[in-house]
């Protein structure tokens, strides 16, 4: 059984581009959560996806926005780099109420 | 607004001690608390969920508990190997129904000398 995998596990990008960053949920899960961990922090909810919406959202800006497909998986854009977004972005999946599991995150470096 | 607190930020213990990492949150009204290891620039692995309902879990050497009135809860580790070097962060889950969101410590760095 796999479990939560994301990707790309690196990526370098420039201020002012945008990224998309992807993440299949563990078998059997139907919500993704996003989360950005900066260095030395831990991590902060960005958003929630649950049957394709949008159901819960944290202090991110609109620049952050997300997209859930029918077979659950999601994705995360950011548009407008900035160098404050460089951080490792970890995806999570679950039932809505359940424990959740972690994939290995994607490192974001903005230059 | 929910605060995770995790004190020590950094621990340093010479191996085969047994040893406590402590979580405290602020509000109460939680759904679950979940304690996850973190090595460097990896994801979380999930160590341990405890239902509000629940006082402790129990995996292999590790033991958490919870006590919802005092807003804390306890990892307790018993002797400590260098592969438990990792950073620990609990995750507190806020019983509000439906779909919530999660939030963090900032965790605690343990590091164990062989």
């Amino acid at each position: 059984d796999a479990g939560v995998t994301q990707s790309p596990t690196h990526l370098i990008k420039t201020r002012g581009q945008q990224v998309t960053l992807r993440c299949s949920p563990k078998s059997g899960h139907d919500t993704v959560s996003w989360y950005q961990q900066a260095l030395g922090q831990g991590p902060q909810f960005i958003f929630q996806y649950y049957e394709e919406e949008e159901r819960q959202r944290g202090n991110f800006p609109d620049r952050f926005s997300g997209h859930q497909y029918p077979n659950y998986s999601s994705e995360l854009n950011v548009n407008a780099l900035l160098l404050g977004d460089s951080a490792l972005y970890l995806c999570a999946s679950s039932f809505p109420t359940g424990e959740a599991f972690f994939g290995q995150g994607t490192r974001l470096t903005v230059v | 607004k929910q605060e995770v607190t995790q004190i020590p930020a950094a621990l340093s213990v010479p191996e085969g001690e047994n040893l406590v990492l402590n979580c405290s949150f602020t509000d109460s009204a939680i759904y679950n608390l979940q304690w996850f290891r973190q090595d460097p620039g990896k994801g979380l692995t999930s160590l341990l969920l405890i239902q509000s309902s629940q006082r402790e879990q129990t995996s292999g050497r590790l033991n958490a508990s919870l006590d919802k009135s005092s807003g804390r809860s306890t990892l307790y580790i018993a002797a400590s190997q260098p592969g438990d070097s990792a950073t620990y962060l609990c995750a507190v889950r806020p019983r509000s129904g439906g779909y919530q969101k999660v939030t963090f410590g900032t965790g605690t760095k343990l590091q164990v000398i062989p």
